[in-house]
């Protein structure tokens, strides 16, 4: 079956820029009945959707974070990541990479284990 | 953004008891577009119920979702000892999608 898995730095400083990456097994990122995205959820609350992409290169993003956020496809790498520009302790949490239907089927059906990441100097 | 509030913050209750946990919207949700989440410690969460009444795919009957415009309810009909855990609702009708801090589950 379809499996997500997220890998990316565990520990970074104040103001970097770090990228994390889901690799897509068992299924293609290209695919035409779903869109992948990203979630976020600091320890102790709840979940926070961060953004979504379509292969095709369309994406969609939370207008709080939208500023500080890009996500890409790497089809040939059958991949997508997040990119999460000048991070501040707020931004510590867990990044779960999740997929979901065609609009407005928006529901998270699939979600990978989850990364802790821990902003801090 | 529609700010989803979720009541009892804690529900403790023994197995094989009904548990019955609300979500309200900041807002009337179009279509029902409402889901909700199982989450279990240092898990991802796991989609239980969407369009506010349908189950994903495995999930057990005893977990049932109600409701409309506003207002929306998880049942759960009788406990099982792998069901406490922390329950989210999200929805989904207009962006930005957000979820409610959850309900947790856990034993009397």
């Amino acid at each position: 079956q379809v499996q997500l898995q997220e890998s990316g730095p565990r520990l970074v400083k104040p103001s970097e820029t770090p990228s994390l990456t889901c690799t897509v097994s068992g299924g293609s990122v290209r695919s035409s009945d779903y869109f992948w995205g990203w979630i976020r959820q600091p320890p102790g609350k709840g979940p926070q959707w961060i953004g979504s992409m379509f292969h095709s290169g369309s994406t969609y993003y939370n207008p709080s974070l939208k500023s500080r956020v890009t996500i890409s496809v790497d089809t040939s790498k059958n991949q997508f990541s997040l990119r999460l520009n000048s991070v501040t302790a707020a931004d510590t949490a867990v990044y779960y990479c999740v997929r979901h239907g065609a609009f407005p089927h928006w529901y998270f059906d699939l979600w990978g284990r989850g990364t802790l990441v821990t902003v801090s100097s | 953004e529609i700010v989803l509030t979720q009541s009892p913050g804690t529900l403790s209750l023994s197995p094989g008891e009904r548990a019955t946990l609300s979500c309200r919207a900041s807002q009337s949700l179009g279509n029902s577009y409402l889901a909700w989440y199982q989450q279990k410690p240092g898990q991802a969460p796991r989609l239980l119920i969407y369009g506010a009444s349908n189950r994903a795919t495995g999930v057990p009957d005893r977990f049932s979702g109600s409701g409309s415009g506003a207002d929306f309810t998880l049942t759960i009909s009788r406990l099982e000892p792998e069901d406490f855990a922390v329950y989210h609702c999200q929805h989904y009708g207009t962006s930005p999608f957000t979820f409610g801090p959850g309900t947790k589950v856990d034993i009397k």
